[in-house]
């Protein structure tokens, strides 16, 4: 089934490392997004594109960075992380008629 | 911009009984609400949605009403299960509907009890 991939599934790491996440889709869809998700704060956006020349500022783009490598691929990196940043990322897919379809996510620790 | 605000956090229920999730936005220009359930250790997944020229969607035991003059839509569900425990997302997006970035609510924990 055509469908939405991210890697990693959970990741560990230390304060001050560079951290990327990466999704790729299968579904045809040329918009991609990535969110955070923190308990009782529900889904933040942070980045998203509508094509592969596009890139858009979120609610909380600050500290983060994306890029569209190619229609199906969309990676979110952390610079230099630090561990206000630990919570779980999705990523999601939409096109011109179907809403958001979310990957299974990335938890992300970071000590 | 946009903002969503959900109530209530939490929420228990006899199974068979209904439950109600509420949620307000701040934009007039939204037209696209989706409602989204995120079982434990899961991907949050689409369960209904309404756009703003419509006032009421009825999916089985699912329905979702909207109030556009009051800014404000609400999630039914009737007849819980113990399955439909899940935390319950809603989320508004303007400019260009289910395509477009969505705004999301924080969260309602619904809790059905067998």
């Amino acid at each position: 089934d055509a469908d939405v991939t991210q890697t990693p599934r959970n990741r560990i790491t230390k304060t001050g490392k560079r951290i990327m996440l990466e999704c790729s889709q299968t579904k045809g869809h040329d918009r991609m997004y990535w969110y955070r998700q923190d308990p009782g704060l529900g889904l933040r956006l942070i980045y998203y594109s509508f094509d592969v020349k596009d890139i858009n500022k979120g609610e909380i783009s600050d500290g983060y960075s994306v890029s569209r490598q190619a229609q199906a691929k969309f990676s979110l990196s952390l610079e230099s992380a630090i561990p206000n940043q630990t919570a779980l990322y999705f990523c999601a897919t939409s096109d011109s008629l179907r809403p958001q379809h979310f990957g299974d996510g990335t938890r992300l620790s970071i000590l | 911009g946009e903002n969503v605000e959900q109530h209530p956090s939490t929420l228990s229920v006899q199974e068979g009984d209904s439950a109600v999730i509420k949620c307000t936005y701040s934009d007039s220009a939204s037209n696209y609400f989706p409602w989204y359930k995120q079982e434990l250790g899961k991907r949050p997944q689409l369960i209904i949605d309404i756009r703003s020229n419509v006032g009421e969607k009825k999916d089985q035991r699912i329905a979702v009403t909207l109030n556009k003059t009051a800014k404000h839509f609400s999630l039914h569900i009737t007849e819980t299960q113990p399955e439909d425990s899940a935390v319950y997302f809603c989320a508004a997006s303007a400019y260009g509907g289910a395509t477009n970035k969505l705004i999301f609510g924080t969260g309602t924990l619904l809790a059905v009890q067998p």
